[in-house]
């Protein structure tokens, strides 16, 4: 059974810190892998697609890898701004496409 | 072209009542998926639908939930007997006629139910 986990839970640090948000999953059979965002109240926003071919994906200030072999992704947002903060959900697609999603990681970008 | 539209986006209903949850997805996209997000928790994969088809529903409780997605018209969830552990985000999302396998999936703004 696919389980993911996301590290830290929360996250605050000061504006224009480069950081790096993990995700860790137990079964290396995917199909790809989603990094969403969440502010409070809303829906989610998909950021960056990365299929089980690919190393990594890149839009703007945000960048994330993919290692199937040790079940690991990072989102690494540089630059942090306030406007960033939010919830940070790691998502893997399974093999009838659903989503299973991690916790998430909440972020705070103070100014 | 209008994104994944969910509504009410606000429902509440007083226990044993019924919910009806809709969801349009985007045009042209035939796979619908539903997702729930209870307080404090994160979220979990209820049912996956196409066209008048139940694909997955492996996350579906097994009492008073149900899913459609008829030929014409949104998709709907509806839970009968609501009780207050329903209460609880729903979000549907769709992708394309290739599947979400491989697509990324669209979320909508969800439905917030709240049993009283």
């Amino acid at each position: 059974k696919q389980e993911v986990t996301q590290i830290p839970a929360a996250l605050s640090v000061p504006e224009g810190e480069n950081l790096v948000l993990n995700c860790s999953f137990t079964d290396s059979a995917i199909y790809n892998l989603q990094w969403f965002r969440q502010d409070p109240g809303k829906g989610l926003t998909s950021l960056l697609l990365i299929q089980s071919s690919q190393r990594e994906q890149t839009s703007g200030r945000l960048n994330a890898s993919l290692d199937k072999s040790s079940g690991r992704s990072t989102l690494y947002i540089a630059a942090s701004q306030p406007g960033d903060s939010a919830t940070y959900l790691c998502a893997i697609s399974g093999n009838t496409g659903k989503l299973i999603f991690g916790q998430g990681t909440t972020l705070q970008v103070k100014p | 072209n209008a994104g994944v539209m969910q509504n009410p986006r606000h429902l509440v209903r007083r226990r044993g009542q019924e919910a009806r949850l809709r969801c349009s997805p985007v045009k042209g996209h035939s796979h619908v998926y539903w997702y729930r997000q209870l307080p404090e928790e994160g979220l979990k994969f209820m049912v996956y639908l196409q066209k008048e088809n139940i694909i997955d529903e492996s996350g579906m409780p097994k009492e008073r939930f149900s899913a459609e997605f008829p030929k014409e018209g949104p998709s709907i969830l509806r839970i009968q007997q609501v009780v207050r552990g329903d209460s609880a985000a729903y979000f549907c999302a769709s992708s394309p006629s290739t599947g979400g396998k491989k697509e990324t999936q669209y979320f909508g703004p969800g439905t917030r139910l709240l049993v009283l």
